[in-house]
């Protein structure tokens, strides 16, 4: 069975400081890891995934994550926030085969001016 | 844009009426998803086609359901309708079944019932 955990359910940062957003798994096997973007009354973006290559990923708008298999943690971080980043992040495990996707609850990041 | 079409965009109906919301994956795309999005339960997996096939089923009502036709688009059939199923409603696809694939989402259904 596989499983994700969002840490914090909101999360709120200065305009240009640095954003953290945790995520950690639970995977019997090697995972597939996504985060994924909503911006309000919007459909999911693709921000980033890894999937068994280079263990920190880039991905669109700045952000970066690193697999950390000995922590089990795929944390979302981008080096100075914009007032465009406010929007709800969710962090996806996912097996290979036939195995269906399992999304996190959801991180929303506040960008305080 | 994901290339992922989902329609209609809003809907808004009676308790006990019946809709059907329909998407078209990806070009090329085996593989069709199905969530329900709502406040109090947040991001929720329906159901799993790959090829017309279901493959994975989520917390799909017994009042709901699904399929994905030849030409690989699917539908989503919600019946007997309660004012709990209001919620946006996502389609996804992605190329096939491995792990490593993207998963690509439209801009979802909005679903009222009144």
């Amino acid at each position: 069975a596989q499983s994700v955990t969002q840490l914090d359910s909101h999360v709120s940062v200065s305009e240009g400081t640095p954003v953290l957003l945790r995520c950690n798994y639970s995977s019997s096997y090697s995972p597939s890891l996504f985060w994924y973007v909503q911006h309000p009354n919007k459909g999911l973006q693709l921000l980033l995934k890894y999937t068994s290559a280079a263990t920190l990923v880039k991905g669109i708008n700045g952000f970066e994550a690193e697999f950390k298999k000995s922590e089990t943690s795929f944390h979302l971080t981008k080096p100075s926030a914009h007032m465009s980043d406010a929007a709800e992040y969710f962090c996806v495990v996912r097996l290979g085969g036939y195995q269906k996707v399992t999304f996190g609850t959801g991180t929303k990041l506040q960008v305080i001016p | 844009d994901s290339g992922v079409t989902q329609t209609p965009k809003h809907l808004i109906t009676a308790t006990g009426q019946r809709v059907t919301l329909r998407c078209s994956p990806r070009s090329g795309d085996l593989s069709v998803y199905w969530y329900q999005q709502s406040l109090d339960q947040g991001l929720q997996f329906l159901i799993q086609y790959y090829n017309g096939e279901e493959r994975a089923k989520g917390n799909i009502l017994e009042r709901f359901s699904a399929q994905q036709f030849p030409d690989l688009h699917s539908e989503l059939n919600l019946s007997s309708l309660e004012l709990g199923d209001s919620a946006l409603y996502f389609c996804a696809s992605s190329p096939a079944l491995l792990g490593r694939d993207t998963i690509y989402f439209g801009e979802g259904s909005w679903l009222t019932v009144v």
